[in-house]
């Protein structure tokens, strides 16, 4: 089993959407969760983290966990084009990240 | 403070020959990481060191690797012998010690490798 996993997509929806993008994760000690974002030829740069079980929200972004399903979510509300990229969960301790998730975000 | 600085940006070496990379990350960050990363994949956790001690090295990590961060500022990256599988991404994060931003990465640029 992955440490991390997420589905590789892509994840196609349609601008003004919502996109729901999912990760689960095998260590139950783990405390901080991470999103980034990666354009491709890019580095990954951060949109959020959340280390408390329930909801995060920031702007257009919302962070769900549940750590007792071992489960963290990323939630784009308003899809633009320019959210198209892939989406990498990260787990701590030694911030392991999973393959991430491809979002096309189309017109 | 211009952030994370890795170089060379890219490497293009034939099989066998060894390569270093270079990475200065964000002055106040004490913790510094390395990562490689194919096409496709996330990034894979190679190393990483608080300070100048390195505190863990992935299982995955052949002998030819290895990496030094001297005087807890900037750290190489060396690969010996280079083999084709070893052509990939290689980045450089580092983070702050402590607080809300406590373990929340920021990337170099990336150094690309390509060996033939």
């Amino acid at each position: 089993q992955k440490e991390v996993e997420q589905n590789s997509g892509p994840l196609s929806v349609p601008e003004g959407a919502i996109a729901s993008l999912n990760c689960t994760y095998s260590d139950r000690g783990s405390q901080s969760f991470f999103w980034y974002r990666q354009y491709s030829g890019k580095s990954p740069e951060l949109i959020m983290f959340i280390y408390s079980n329930g909801d995060k929200e920031d702007g257009r972004f919302t962070a769900q966990l549940n750590k007792a399903s071992q489960y963290v979510s990323l939630l784009i509300r308003d899809s633009q084009p320019s959210d198209s990229a892939t989406y990498l969960c990260a787990v701590t301790g030694k911030l392991i990240f999973g393959t991430g998730t491809r979002l096309q975000v189309f017109p | 403070d211009t952030g994370v600085s890795q170089d060379p940006r890219h490497k293009i070496t034939k099989r066998g020959q060894n390569v270093t990379f270079r990475c200065d990350p964000i002055s106040e960050h004490n913790r510094l990481y390395w990562y490689r990363q194919t096409l496709g994949q996330g990034p894979e956790f190679l190393t990483y060191f608080q300070n100048e001690a390195q505190l863990e090295k992935s299982r995955l990590l052949s002998d030819r690797f290895s990496a030094e961060r001297p005087k807890g500022s900037f750290s190489t990256l060396e690969i010996q012998r280079t083999e084709q599988g070893d052509s990939a991404m290689y980045l450089c994060a580092s983070s702050s010690p402590g607080g809300s931003g406590a373990n929340v990465l920021t990337f170099g640029a990336g150094s690309r490798l390509t060996v033939l």
